[in-house]
C-alpha cells in the first residue's frame, strides 16, 4: 500500500516570501502521479500542480514550482513571492497509473501568510 | 465548464437514520470518486465509479454505498448513521482525455450525525 508523509504540520511566513513544503512517500510503483492540492478556508480542493513519475523535469506551475526526487521518494512544494491568497491546508497526493482514480493523501500542512 | 456540485452542502442527521448525497460531475467526465474528510483520519477514499461501475472501494463498512447514473451524476449512501460518520465528504470527477489523472473536487458535503 502507498503511503504520503508530510512531515509539517503548520507554517507561516511573511507575504512575498518563499516557502517550501515538505512531502515524502512510500511506493513499490515505478510509474505513478504525484499532486499538490490546496484547500482555502472555504474547502474547495484544487489543484495545484502534477508530476509524473516518469518525468525527470520538475513541474511549474506560475509562482509553484516542484522539486522532485524519485529516488528519495521526495515531492516538495516550493511557493515563490507568497501572498495572502496562498493561505490555506496543502495536501500532497500519490495515483498509481494502473487501476481506479484513487488518490492517497498526506495529512496536510496548514500554510498562514501573514501581511 | 460548470465546476462539480455537490448537493445537499450541509445536514444534519441523527444516529441510527440514513442518508444520501449527491454529486453531478464536469460536463464529459466520466469518473467520480469520493472521499471522506475528517480531522482525526485526514483525507480518506471511499470509492471510485466509471460508466456506472465501481472499479475500487476504500475500506470502509458495508453502509457506505454508492452509484452512477448513465450521466455520470453519483450518489453516496450511509446507512445506519453512526456520530463518527460526521465529515466533510468529497466528490471528484476526472475526464478520459490524456489528463485522466487529474481529479477536480466539488465543495463538499458537510454531514453532522447527532
Amino acid at each position: 500500500a502507498q503511503t504520503v508523509t508530510q512531515s509539517q504540520p503548520e507554517m507561516s511566513v511573511q507575504e512575498a516570501e518563499t516557502v517550501t513544503l515538505s512531502c515524502t512517500y512510500d511506493t513499490s510503483e515505478n510509474n505513478y502521479y504525484l499532486f499538490w492540492y490546496k484547500q482555502p478556508p472555504s474547502r474547495q480542493m484544487i489543484l495545484v500542480i502534477r508530476q509524473e513519475a516518469y518525468k525527470q523535469q520538475n513541474a511549474t506551475e506560475n509562482r509553484f514550482s516542484v522539486n522532485f526526487q524519485k529516488a528519495a521518494k521526495s515531492f516538495s512544494l516550493k511557493i515563490s513571492d507568497s501572498q495572502l491568497g496562498d493561505t490555506a491546508m496543502y495536501f500532497c497526493a500519490f495515483m498509481r497509473i494502473q487501476g481506479a482514480q484513487k488518490l492517497v493523501f498526506g495529512q496536510g500542512t496548514r500554510l498562514t501568510i501573514n501581511p | 465548464k460548470a465546476g462539480v456540485t455537490q448537493t445537499p452542502r450541509y445536514l444534519i442527521k441523527t444516529r441510527g437514520q440514513q442518508v444520501t448525497l449527491s454529486c453531478s460531475p464536469i460536463s464529459g467526465h466520466r469518473s467520480v470518486s469520493w472521499y471522506q474528510q475528517t480531522p482525526g483520519q485526514g483525507l480518506q477514499f471511499l470509492f471510485e465509479y466509471f460508466s456506472e461501475t465501481q472499479r475500487n472501494k476504500g475500506n470502509f463498512p458495508g453502509r457506505f454505498s454508492g452509484r452512477q447514473f448513465s450521466n455520470s451524476r453519483s450518489e453516496m449512501n450511509v446507512s445506519t448513521l453512526e456520530l463518527g460518520d460526521s465529515a466533510l465528504y468529497l466528490c471528484a470527477s476526472s475526464s478520459t482525455g490524456p489528463s485522466s489523472y487529474e481529479q477536480y473536487f466539488g465543495p463538499g458535503t458537510r454531514l453532522t450525525v447527532t
